[in-house]
């Protein structure tokens, strides 16, 4: 049971370029999202998924898209990176409201 | 909206005494929980307590446990017998429903660094 996990741990990238964050999880959450941590601000939702199919937007969606196509995968897209991204990514899921959020070991992500 | 307050940006304590993290919220929900995480330097994100808002009994797990007070909006959180594994950020947080009632909204605080010092 790896619980969720995060793809890359570290990233480097150039103003304007794209990528896509992965996460999984295996534990059969319904609810995932994105989070965004930067020093002194705490962490904020980005996207956030409630099953297959479903997805919102939170605190922080510009310049970021979600997708989700299965129970297990929901991957972040950053568009064209400006250095204003550059942040510790987290992904988390969780069984639903109450439950607490369990979290991926996060991305550190740098855009130059 | 919903807002977390963590008026403690740093704190230390020595081995084995006992140090109290503060946590203010500001909701109108009624039902919602509120959450302490522990970030210690490996980053990742570690599940510490858990309290039901309409419980009145403060949630207690092993050294650690919490001071919660509804009609005030606060929720601090003890340490007792502090250990040099302790040293981490803390991060309070609440949880309330989605909007459209369904699926959950997380509010993080901006957190606390606690340094146990030997």
């Amino acid at each position: 049971n790896a619980g969720v996990t995060q793809t890359p741990k570290f990233q480097v990238l150039k103003t304007g370029q794209s990528m896509t964050l992965q996460c999984a999880q295996d534990m059969n959450h319904e609810y995932m999202s994105w989070y965004r941590q930067d020093p002194g601000m705490g962490l904020r939702l980005i996207h956030y998924s409630v099953g297959a199919g479903i997805t919102d937007q939170g605190e922080v969606p510009n310049g970021y898209n979600v997708s989700r196509s299965t129970t297990e995968d929901f991957p972040l897209r950053l568009l064209s990176a400006a250095p204003s991204q550059t942040s510790v990514y987290f992904c988390a899921s969780s069984t639903g409201f109450g439950s607490p959020l369990h979290f991926g070991n996060g991305t550190r992500l740098t855009v130059t | 909206a919903q807002t977390v307050t963590q008026s403690q940006p740093e704190m230390s304590v020595q081995d084995a005494e006992t140090v109290t993290l503060s946590c203010t919220y500001d909701t109108s929900e009624n039902n919602y929980y509120l959450f302490w995480y522990k970030q210690p330097p490996s980053r990742q994100m570690i599940l510490v307590i858990r309290q039901e808002a309409y419980k009145q009994q403060n949630a207690t797990e092993n050294r650690f446990s919490v001071n919660f007070q509804k009609a005030a909006k606060s929720f601090s959180l003890k340490i007792s017998d502090s250990q040099l594994g302790d040293t981490a950020m803390y991060f309070c947080a609440f949880m309330k429903l989605g909007p459209n009632n369904y699926g959950q909204n997380f509010v993080f605080g901006p957190g606390t660094r606690l340094s146990v010092l030997p």
